[in-house]
């Protein structure tokens, strides 16, 4: 079974900080992709990446950096935490030939 | 603007009906659609894809494609209570997928 965890559930942080977020799958999949869900907007896409030290911006980029280093690892960064960037965070991977997106359990992150 | 359409709901029907959901999709370049199940509080997880125009069946599930229409539905026969859930649909377009807002379902005893 494909497995894609996230670093954290729940997090709380505080207006201005810096903000990791990590995913790790473990299918050797070459697709990873960050998402943002908010109640009425839907799932909408932060950046995604299909290669290690590849990047490419989805739909709101903005306030969002992301590294891929390792094939397995995809992390995000808020490079200064905002209230309007308090959401649920879901990362999600797929294999190269294969455009089915398995996702990670989210992270709900709260920017007081 | 590529943009996948569906009903926010909710949807209510009794247990042991069949349960409806549709979806529209609007760039005509779309190869691919998919059908995710999210529990509220937990993350999509993936029920149905369809690939080509017709039906797709898989135990109570039916997906439906009609390429000409752009449309894309889903059936749930003898619906459970355990069925209450929001189903995304989504589009896969050149590099990624779009999603709809989701349909929430609520199947009552």
């Amino acid at each position: 079974d494909v497995k894609v965890t996230q670093s954290s559930r729940y997090l709380v942080k505080r207006t201005g900080e810096k903000v990791f977020l990590e995913c790790v799958q473990d299918m050797d999949h070459e697709n990873m992709f960050w998402y943002r869900q908010d109640p009425g907007l839907g799932l909408r896409l932060i950046y995604f990446s299909y290669d290690v030290k590849m990047k490419e911006k989805g739909d709101i980029p903005e306030g969002y950096s992301v590294s891929r280093e390792k094939k397995e690892r995809f992390s995000l960064i808020l490079e200064s935490a905002s209230t309007n960037q308090t959401s649920m965070y879901l990362c999600a991977s797929s294999g190269a030939l294969e455009v089915v997106s398995y996702f990670g359990p989210g992270t709900r992150l709260t920017v007081l | 603007q590529k943009e996948v359409e569906q009903n926010s709901g909710p949807l209510s029907v009794p247990e042991g009906a069949i349960a409806s959901l549709n979806c529209t999709y609007s760039d005509r370049g779309s190869q691919s659609f998919f059908w995710y199940r999210q529990y509220s509080g937990k993350s999509p997880e993936l029920i149905m894809s369809i690939y080509s125009n017709g039906d797709k069946e898989d135990g109570r599930f039916t997906a439906q494609l009609n390429k000409a229409s752009q449309y894309v539905s889903l059936l749930i026969r003898d619906s459970q209570p355990s069925d209450s859930a929001t189903y995304l649909c989504a589009a896969y377009n050149t590099d990624k997928l779009i999603f709809g807002t989701g349909t929430r379902l609520q199947v009552f005893p």
